[in-house]
């Protein structure tokens, strides 16, 4: 079974700090990674997923197998990017489109 | 037309109502799907559909009946709902299956 872990439900810093949002997964196969995002009052949207291997809005991840991480990092955080950050899993082949989320991570960046 | 649509954006039932969820999308995406998302939790994947046939069933009771009468509706049917399944229902489309989700703003459900 498929399972992802967000071990920090809220992360405070200031503007201008660099901030880390973790993720790891557990998956036997070769799965996608993703970020979404939503932030206050908008829909949940795609922030980057790992085979497109681009920065979104300042955002990286790489998608470390052999520890089974997908952490999202951006060196200077702005106030806009407050918002609710959730790491997904798909584990493709024949179950693409079975995404699970994890539990979410608040990040509030404070002026 | 770039969004995914859902109606009504609220909706309150009784146990023995019968009601349905509508989803709309012009995007040309052959993929749509249905998530459950309850207060302060992350999304829960109900059902898939792709090329309007249903894929994926996340062993959801039978008391939800999904429906994809063409490529760009999908419709979730509710009967004889549970107060345990008020929610945030949330429809979603994609080009294909191992495409970018687009997110509608979901439809509040309370079951009295």
């Amino acid at each position: 079974a498929q399972r992802v872990t967000q071990p920090e439900k809220l992360l405070s810093v200031f503007k201008g700090a660099p901030v880390e949002l973790k993720c790891n997964y557990s998956y036997s196969g070769s799965p996608e990674l993703f970020w979404y995002v939503q932030y206050s009052r908008q829909r949940l949207q795609l922030l980057l997923r790992h085979i497109s291997r681009e920065s979104i809005k300042g955002f990286t991840a790489d998608l470390n197998k052999g520890e089974t991480s997908f952490h999202l990092k951006k060196p200077f955080a702005q106030e806009e990017d407050s918002a609710m950050y959730y790491c997904a899993l798909d584990p493709g082949g024949t179950s693409y489109g079975k995404l699970t989320f994890g539990q979410g991570t608040i990040l509030t960046v404070h002026p | 037309d770039t969004e995914v649509t859902q109606t009504p954006k609220h909706l309150v039932m009784g146990m023995t109502n019968k009601k349905s969820l509508k989803c709309e999308q012009h995007m040309g995406h052959r993929a749509m799907y249905w998530y459950k998302q309850k207060a302060k939790k992350p999304p829960e994947l109900m059902f898939v559909y792709s090329y309007e046939k249903l894929s994926i069933n996340e062993s959801v009771p039978s008391r939800f009946s999904p429906e994809c009468p063409n490529s760009s509706l999908l419709n979730l049917h509710l009967h004889a709902l549970q107060p345990e399944d008020s929610a945030l229902y949330l429809c979603a489309s994609s080009h294909a299956t191992n495409e970018k989700l687009f997110f509608g703003s979901g439809t509040q459900l309370s079951v009295l």
